[in-house]
């Protein structure tokens, strides 16, 4: 059962352009929320987070929002660049006693120059 | 440079033959955990620990085993009990286990199977 769901495999989009990153979540016990992003071989590198008690948060050109209603949240960068081209990976902390990092299963992201 | 160094980078197992996956970090963390992806999949977790000498299972721990006598190191052991172990295996660490950390990752170990 995939409580955390990214449900587009790919995203491209050309430089400068905004990008936009979907998550969808089915527990609402998760808490807190984070981006991940990943090149081959290497391990994934925290990116940005934001708590279920915010609605945006912002860090440079990455912007996390969570509408909890809906149980959605994305990631936008803006501007893009060649350099973001990376697998991106939701991940979405559930309190069961212990906090647990639940993973969504990662969106590639082309930017083309 | 503080950080997580995972080795080896790739490694190769015959089948019935234990292997131990090295995971090091200097950054002062409490809590480290061990995690499994496969092609398409999510980061799966094996093992985790919260505090040295203290260590549970995560969701797909059958076939592997850890040990915690430092709190530096959280070595993974994929024995031979594991049936599908090629994977690419990923060791994390945080501050506190159980307060909305971010983990921090090291660069995974690539196993196969001879």
């Amino acid at each position: 059962d995939q409580q955390v769901k990214q449900n587009s495999p790919s995203l491209s989009v050309q430089e400068g352009r905004i990008s936009i990153l979907n998550c969808d979540y089915t527990n609402s016990m998760f808490d807190y929320f984070l981006w991940y992003k990943k090149y081959p071989a290497e391990g994934p590198t925290f990116l940005i987070s934001i708590s279920s008690i915010k609605d945006k948060n912002e860090d440079g050109r990455f912007t996390v929002f969570l509408n909890k209603s809906a149980k959605h949240l994305s990631l936008h960068i803006v501007p893009s660049q060649p350099g973001d081209s990376a697998v991106y990976f939701c991940a979405a902390y559930l309190n069961t006693g212990f906090q647990k990092l639940v993973f969504g299963t990662g969106t590639r992201l082309l930017v083309s120059p | 440079d503080g950080g997580i160094t995972q080795s080896p980078k790739y490694l190769f197992r015959k089948e019935g033959q234990n292997v131990t996956l090295s995971c090091e970090q200097n950054l002062n963390h409490d809590a480290m955990y061990w995690y499994r992806q496969d092609p398409g999949q999510g980061l799966r977790l094996i093992y985790y620990s919260q505090i040295v000498n203290d260590f549970q299972k995560g969701d797909i721990a059958e076939g592997y085993s850890v040990s915690r006598e430092k709190k530096e190191s959280f070595p993974l052991t994929v024995t031979s009990a594991q049936k599908n172990p090629t994977a690419f295996y990923l060791c994390a660490s945080s501050m506190v286990a159980g307060e909305n950390q971010p983990q921090h990752f090291g660069d995974g170990t690539r196993l196969s199977i001879l």
